[in-house]
């Protein structure tokens, strides 16, 4: 498809497991955000990318979180000895440039964590 | 810092009705960009507009309006004659024009909307 695809839709862990999700981007979309969606909290900004560079790593909560870009496309976040307070939905955006603020964003990856 | 609130939580309107979504920003940048994206019940985020500090004329795009008003920080939403297609949540966005704040949006809570047929 032509938009931002992300994987898993659902993934269900327990607690301490490592969990990674992945995003694909438009093609030909520079820029790539995550983001993440609790209940009643919005959307909570954790990181970007310019490229397959990630100059700011400021907004991930806790050195647990992990994220890396490929080829300029292809982007995993990666969440080590996952908790509870984890548990939220991963948002994956991609935008043509960087700072244009018109994100689109995939369907997301709903973590819940046992 | 910058900051948004959108104060309405949930808000239920009657088919037809018209509704207005209140955000109120909060940023120390004199050149901003201000947004509203919908999310529908399916999930994902969608675009809807994007304006910047130095433009302050309303804006309308069918049934959708939007009132920018910098003397208030106010960038409010006003959907006409509502159908339950516009049911979902919006939200407000943020971001400024430089800096690392230009890298990121920073959203409201969002406002769910309901609308009854």
């Amino acid at each position: 498809g032509a938009g931002v695809s992300q994987s898993p839709s659902n993934k269900v862990t327990e607690k301490g497991k490592d969990v990674e999700l992945r995003c694909d981007p438009i093609s030909g979309h520079t820029a790539l955000y995550w983001y993440r969606q609790s209940l009643g909290q919005g959307l909570e900004f954790l990181i970007y990318f310019q490229g397959n560079s990630a100059p700011d790593k400021s907004g991930l909560p806790s050195d647990r979180f992990s994220a890396e870009r490929t080829g300029g496309s292809v982007s995993t976040l990666t969440i080590q000895r996952t908790q509870q307070e984890d548990s939220a939905v991963y948002l994956c955006a991609s935008s043509p440039r960087l700072a244009s603020g018109e994100l689109f964003f995939g369907e997301g990856s709903r973590l819940t964590v046992l | 810092a910058q900051k948004v609130t959108q104060a309405q939580t949930e808000i239920s309107v009657v088919e037809k009705e018209d509704v207005t979504l209140d955000c109120v920003y909060e940023t120390r940048d004199t050149t901003y960009y201000l947004f509203w994206y919908k999310q529908p019940p399916s999930g994902e985020l969608v675009f809807l507009i994007r304006r910047n500090s130095f433009d302050e004329q309303n804006e309308i795009s069918g049934r959708y309006s939007w009132n920018f008003q910098k003397s208030t920080s106010s960038f409010n939403f006003t959907i006409t004659a509502s159908q339950v297609v516009d049911s979902a949540v919006y939200f407000c966005a943020l971001s400024e024009a430089s800096g690392a704040g230009s890298y990121q949006l920073t959203f409201g809570k969002g406002t769910k909307l309901s609308v009854i047929p």
